[in-house]
């Protein structure tokens, strides 16, 4: 099993322009999970899936979309991307809503 | 809303020693559940320990153990034995227990140095 897989690790943007983070997990596992990672901060939940079909705002929600294509896979997207979305994203998934987190590798992003 | 504090920024310990990172939170839920997370260099977020709230028997993993005082609203953990490897950020987390939200809160971090 690969767990949960991101792509891409890294990658720079320029503001305004627009792209997708990919997110797929091949556990099967029903919730599934999109933080950022700020310098001296803890991750901060973004959106999140809690099963297929289903999709709701975390803490950070502005300035993001997200789209649950299936069970296994959770894309986010910055349509237009400004230097405050420079950070670590991670993708996480749950089997369910009780159990532990498992994480993805991350995608640094850079917006200069 | 739920809130998770580590007050320690920073922390270094010799290699072989027993250090103790200190976690507090915030919640008004009776049933909850509560997670440390290392992050090494690399980047990747590992679980360390995890603990049930409904539990009174502290978790332990090898060489990891917490000190979780629910009425004190508190969740140490303590490394013994310190390793090289362990130099890490580590995040305490707190989830929720009731719904189906799975959403997990974290704490600043610490940064941990383990000095040979």
């Amino acid at each position: 099993n690969a767990g949960v897989t991101q792509t891409p690790k890294f990658q720079v943007l320029k503001t305004g322009q627009s792209m997708t983070l990919q997110c797929a997990q091949d556990m099967n596992h029903n919730s599934m999970y999109w933080y950022r990672q700020d310098p001296g901060m803890g991750l901060r939940l973004i959106y999140y899936s809690a099963s297929e079909g289903t999709t709701d705002k975390g803490e950070v929600p502005n300035g993001y979309n997200v789209s649950r294509l299936n069970k296994r896979e959770f894309s986010l997207r910055l349509e237009s991307a400004a230097p405050s979305q420079t950070s670590v994203y991670f993708c996480a998934s749950v089997p369910g809503s009780r159990n532990t987190q498992y994480f993805g590798p991350g995608t640094r992003l850079t917006v200069l | 809303a739920q809130t998770v504090t580590q007050s320690q920024p920073e922390m270094s310990v010799q290699e072989a020693e027993t250090v103790t990172l200190s976690c507090t939170y915030d919640t008004s839920e009776n049933n909850y559940y509560l997670f440390w997370y290392k992050q090494p260099p690399s980047r990747q977020m590992i679980l360390v320990i995890r603990q049930e709230a409904y539990k009174q028997q502290n978790a332990t993993e090898n060489r990891f153990s917490v000190n979780f005082q629910k009425a004190a609203k508190s969740f140490s953990l303590k490394i013994s034995d310190s390793q090289l490897g362990d130099t890490a950020m580590y995040f305490c987390a707190f989830m929720e227990g009731s719904g189906n939200t799975g959403k997990l809160i974290f704490g600043q971090g610490t940064t941990l140095q383990v000095k040979p």
